[in-house]
């Protein structure tokens, strides 16, 4: 089992559709993480929080809206997405200043875009 | 900028021996921590092993050992007595001092024969 813990763990939708994916950890990380994975990829950054603040946006399309309601929860809101961004998404925690700690990954959610 | 190279798509081993993944890596950062990711079929990715820059011995975990060989700026994962659940994707992966985020290589897909 993992300590960081995503929600739903498979999600298809339309692409009219509005969703929310979920994240929690309870390690008293202060800063999470949002990845995209293409099959046979690997993780590309989208968001990063620290200190529930946004710090980092790797460019990524306002249709991916994220949000971090406290220390421990992450959700990414999804709206009017399109195929091509079917993929794994991966969170994940960490120490904020601590090159020597690793990130904590959780599941993951499967979506797939009709 | 930082960067980590994979030059090893795909590996194959027999059960029982010893196989060594390669990863190389390029940074301007005198402290930063090389990370070791296995991601099986099933999505998750989980932590194995961590090697700190200023670490002077090699990092051990049970069968997964790093050779880190910092002049050659290359941190060689080495897993010891394969079995057939270290089939998995294989990610390296650095992150420099500071609030930086994990910066991934291309990974490596290990499969083990019985």
């Amino acid at each position: 089992d993992t300590e960081v813990t995503q929600t739903p763990k498979h999600l298809v939708m339309g692409m009219t559709n509005k969703k929310s994916l979920k994240c929690e950890q309870h390690m008293g990380h202060r800063a999470m993480y949002w990845y995209k994975q293409k099959a046979k990829k690997p993780p590309e950054l989208m968001f990063v929080y620290s200190y529930e603040k946004l710090s980092i946006n790797e460019s990524v399309p306002s249709r991916f809206s994220p949000e971090c309601p406290n220390s421990s929860l992450l959700n990414l809101h999804l709206h009017a997405l399109q195929p091509e961004d079917s993929a794994l998404y991966l969170c994940a925690s960490s120490q904020v200043r601590e090159s020597n700690q690793p990130q904590h990954f959780g599941d993951g959610t499967r979506l797939s875009i009709l | 900028a930082q960067k980590i190279t994979q030059t090893q798509p795909g590996m194959f081993v027999q059960e029982k021996e010893a196989v060594t993944l390669d990863c190389t890596y390029d940074t301007s950062d005198p402290s930063y921590g090389l990370f070791w990711y296995k991601q099986p079929s099933s999505g998750e990715m989980i932590f194995l092993i961590y090697q700190g820059s200023y670490d002077q011995q090699n990092a051990t975990e049970g069968r997964y050992s790093l050779n880190f060989q910092k002049a050659r700026k290359s941190a060689n994962l080495v897993i010891s007595a394969s079995q057939l659940g270290d089939s998995a994707m294989y990610f390296c992966a650095m992150r420099v001092s500071g609030n930086t985020p994990l910066v991934f290589g291309k990974g490596t897909r290990l499969s083990v024969i019985a």
